[in-house]
């Protein structure tokens, strides 16, 4: 059964960049699917970051799109979030996740970033 | 892009209670609708997708139904396990948004 795990630091300044990973266990990335972050700030809902597929092709939320990276490391079965000049807003809990068909099947347990100086 | 709005925000029901969420889209996403259940420090998990088909492993009292526009997610009789957030989320077009979440609290 696959399991995802993201790790990161908890704390990034303000106009720093945030850089999570996502390390994938039980499933080979190689194989397919799409990979991808979603976000949930405080007392808020979800939002979808972006998600890529192992191959490289991506798709970002127009609303970050110029300031997100997400890419894919097969060799360790791990693929990556960077956000980059964060501010306040971008305080969330952000979630790993495997998408097929556009619906997100599983999910990391979460990491809480906060940005603060 | 598109806005997903469910109903409502929170309710309170006893173990027991048939419960029925809302879920409207601001235009059509035929089918692809999904929804998800968030209990309190956890991740959000499948429960439907396609707005009908049950995700393996989901206990048989949740249900989805609609197409278009409305959707509706049901719990025929409440188990103490139930409580917690569901969330729905539309996977017709990028960028895939999800509702505001409907809290689901014990009575």
């Amino acid at each position: 059964q696959v399991q995802l795990q993201e790790t990161g630091p908890g704390l990034v300044k303000p106009s720093e960049t945030l850089s999570l990973t996502c390390n994938v266990t039980g499933y080979s990335i190689s194989r397919g699917y799409y990979w991808g972050w979603i976000r949930q700030p405080p007392g808020k809902g979800l939002e979808w970051i972006g998600s890529m597929y192992h191959s490289g092709s991506n798709y970002y939320n127009p609303s970050l799109k110029s300031r997100v990276t997400i890419s894919v490391d097969p060799s360790k079965n791990q693929f990556s979030l960077r956000l980059s000049s964060v501010i306040a807003a971008d305080t969330a809990v952000y979630y790993c996740a495997r998408s097929a068909s556009r619906i997100f099947d599983s999910w990391g347990q979460g990491i809480l970033v906060t940005v603060s100086s | 892009d598109i806005h997903m709005t469910q109903s409502p925000s929170s309710l309170s029901a006893s173990v027991g209670d048939r419960v029925t969420i809302t879920c409207r889209a601001s235009q059509s996403i035929s089918s692809n609708l999904n929804w998800y259940q968030q209990t309190p420090g956890k991740a959000p998990k499948l429960l439907i997708y396609g707005a009908s088909s049950l995700q393996s492993g989901v206990p048989s009292r949740f249900s989805g139904s609609g197409s278009g526009t409305d959707f509706t997610l049901t719990i025929s009789s409440l188990h103490p396990e139930d409580f917690g957030t569901y969330h729905c989320q539309q996977s017709y077009t990028t960028p895939y948004t999800f509702g505001q979440g409907t809290k689901l609290e014990i009575k």
